[in-house]
């Protein structure tokens, strides 16, 4: 069955970096647009990042734009956020999820969510 | 951005109770809306998309309906397991945004 297993979360100091991982099986990866979700410590969902299929669209929350970016290897099945300049306002529950489409689509499938938190 | 509002923000029900939860978008998304169910130390689990089409092996006591600006999900019978943060969320355009969610709990 389909699983998304995301790694890499821990405790940061702010201004340090980060990269998150999700692993994917089960499915045909190189076929979906993958996102990057987060959620903040008792907080709403937040939409951080996606990237096309093939990588070759890419799209950022205003929130992340300049220190965020999302990748993809498709021989590996795996789907990376690379995180810079990390303050307290990063510290989530780091979700990936799959869509059948970039442009228009709805998280048919969700990790189990790796928790960062930014912290001195 | 488009913003997306829900209505109420906590609602306390009882076993069997019917349960209406609204979404409002700040701007028209035609039917480019999902609900979503979230338990404690879980991710969000898809119930709904396309405003009203069930996701396969979702109970159908849970109904979706709307469409430009104003939604609803609606549990006809509520079941103990449903007890839960429910979550809206448009995919008209990005950002995708969802709604602040409804926390449905035991009265």
């Amino acid at each position: 069955q389909v699983q998304l297993v995301e790694s890499g979360g821990g405790v940061v100091q702010p201004g340090r970096s980060l990269r998150l991982s999700c692993a994917a099986s089960g499915f045909t990866f190189s076929r979906y647009a993958m996102h990057w979700v987060r959620q903040a410590p008792g907080k709403g969902l937040e939409w951080v990042a996606v990237i096309s299929d093939d990588g070759r669209n890419k799209d950022y929350a205003d929130s992340v734009k300049g220190r965020f970016t999302i990748s993809r290897d498709n021989p590996k099945n795996t789907l990376n956020l690379h995180m810079y300049s990390l303050g307290a306002e990063d510290t989530a529950v780091y979700y990936c999820a799959s869509t059948y489409d970039f442009w228009n689509g709805y998280y048919v499938d969700w990790g189990q969510g790796t928790l960062v938190t930014v912290s001195s | 951005d488009i913003q997306m509002t829900q209505s109420p923000s906590t609602l306390s029900a009882s076993v069997g109770d019917r349960v209406t939860i609204t979404c409002r978008a700040s701007q028209s998304i035609s039917s480019w809306l999902a609900w979503y169910q979230q338990k404690p130390g879980k991710a969000p689990k898809l119930l709904i998309y396309k405003a009203s089409s069930l996701e396969s092996g979702v109970p159908s006591r849970f109904r979706g309906s709307g469409s430009g600006t104003e939604f609803t999900l609606t549990i006809s019978s509520l079941q103990p397991d449903d007890f839960a943060t429910y979550f809206c969320q448009h995919y008209n355009t990005y950002p995708w945004t969802f709604g602040q969610g409804t926390k449905v709990e035991i009265k």
